[in-house]
């Protein structure tokens, strides 16, 4: 069963870096990209970049250029998103999910809850 | 890179069609049908429903349908059920590489 289980809720300083991780499991990981979406209190869905499960290709969106990293360790089985110098506004939850195809996204973590405050 | 426009809500008696809508630039639909669509229950994880453009995942209902035309990209549901009841947002890849949700649609089941 193709699944994903990402790290548990992260409250934050402003200024502050996080780091979410995504296990995964039930398929060739290594075979995949993952991508990396937010989501703010009431609000929709953003999504913030894309990785390969062999760490070879990349993209961001421009908002979040400079402040993230997203990286895999095929060795785990493991994807992870790093955010820099947080803000109040990254408020969000935070999904991993597979990259199956060019731009379609199955299965998804149940979300990292990242609360910046001061 | 804005959002794809999709209307705010959308309601529907059960066992009726409803279709979302969702509007983008030639930039964001391009040459490509790469659309999808994804399903989200109140504080739970989206779902896929459909990918470009028309295709249905597997244990997805054939109640939901996807179609494009030009800059529009539509998800139609059928046969309308209590479950459907969640907020719908599109997808689409962009001429540049990057991948841009629609503002998302809250469907009502009245």
């Amino acid at each position: 069963q193709v699944h994903l289980v990402q790290s548990g809720a992260e409250v934050k300083k402003p200024g502050a870096s996080v780091k979410v991780s995504c296990q995964a499991s039930g398929f060739t990981f290594r075979n995949y990209g993952v991508t990396w979406v937010r989501q703010a209190p009431g609000q929709g869905l953003e999504w913030m970049g894309w990785v390969g499960g062999n760490n070879g290709n990349f993209n961001f969106a421009q908002k979040f250029q400079g402040r993230v990293t997203m990286t895999t360790d095929t060795s785990t089985n493991t994807a992870y998103m790093e955010l820099t110098s947080l803000k109040s506004d990254d408020t969000a939850v935070y999904y991993c999910a597979r990259k199956v195809g060019t731009n379609w996204f199955d299965p998804w973590g149940q979300g990292t809850l990242v609360t910046v405050s001061s | 890179q804005s959002a794809l426009t999709q209307p705010a809500s959308v309601s529907g008696s059960p066992g009726q069609s409803i279709t979302i809508s969702c509007t983008g630039t030639t930039s964001d639909f391009g040459a490509f049908n790469y659309v999808s669509w994804y399903q989200q229950h109140p504080d739970k994880a989206p779902k896929l429903m459909i990918y470009d453009v028309h295709n249905r995942p597997s244990g997805v209902s054939d109640r939901f349908s996807g179609s494009k035309s030009g800059n529009t990209a539509s998800l139609t549901i059928s046969g309308l059920q209590t479950e459907d009841e969640a907020d719908y947002y599109c997808s689409s890849y962009t001429s540049i590489s990057t991948l841009v949700f629609g503002t998302g649609t809250k469907v009502t089941v009245l």
